[in-house]
């Protein structure tokens, strides 16, 4: 069972459009970090946030925590090929363990 | 810098069989772990290092999975026997310290097992 419930599973879309990724628990989290990764390599770190209601931005990637730490949503904005990937997110509670979602799976096509 | 160096980058082997992964973290990394990722899913730890102690194995199968970091640096993970259920990624991070609300994870490619 896992502690983060990310939605969708999967996610295609043409270039351009925007798309919304959501990462919930029931859990609180001390922060949480969102990662992509591709096929045949490691997740990579794109943002952490740590603070409650806190929005980050990254180009066209914006990032928010929920206000009660418990979710959290990545919101792109004219999605590109390279966006496509394997987004996750993972939280981290006050033992500093870090949990990974399953993941959503993203695919723009040009 | 050298990002984490993991090998084989793919394994085939027949079930019953041993395998062993190993990981080389970035330098100075104190903290290093060990994570099973299924297609499609998201990565599941099996075991924490912090320097040479395993400061969490708690979901590592210790009936057939073992790992080492024996001088704090590099690390082995081996599975005897394997099992057809153990096909999979098994990835290697690092980080600098795991007692942090914002430490970055730093992971190598991955090693593919295949057990047929």
């Amino acid at each position: 069972t896992q502690l983060l419930e990310q939605s969708p599973q999967f996610l295609s879309i043409q270039e351009g459009e925007n798309l919304t990724v959501y990462c919930n628990s029931s859990s609180v989290f001390s922060s949480l970090q969102w990662y992509r990764q591709e096929p045949g390599e490691g997740p990579v770190l794109l943002v952490t946030v740590v603070t409650g209601g806190e929005v980050k931005k990254l180009k066209r990637l914006t990032f928010q925590f929920g206000d009660a730490r418990k979710d959290s949503s990545l919101h792109i904005t004219a999605a590109q090929p390279g966006d496509t990937g394997l987004y996750l997110c993972a939280g981290r509670s006050n033992d500093y363990k870090l949990s990974f979602g399953a993941g959503t799976t993203v695919t723009v096509r040009a | 810098e050298a990002g984490v160096v993991q090998s084989p980058r793919y394994k085939i082997i027949e079930k019953k069989q041993p395998v062993a992964f190993w990981c080389n973290p970035i330098s100075g990394h104190n903290t290093l772990y060990w994570y099973l990722q299924n297609l499609g899913q998201g990565p599941e730890l099996l075991i924490r290092y912090e320097n040479e102690e395993a400061v969490d194995d708690s979901q590592l199968p210790k009936d057939r999975f073992s790992a080492e970091r024996l001088k704090g640096v590099d690390s082995t993970l081996k599975i005897q026997p394997a099992e057809l259920g153990d096909s999979a990624v098994y990835l290697c991070a690092s980080s600098t310290s795991s007692a942090t609300n914002t430490g970055e994870l730093f992971f190598g490619e991955g090693s593919r097992l295949t057990v047929l």
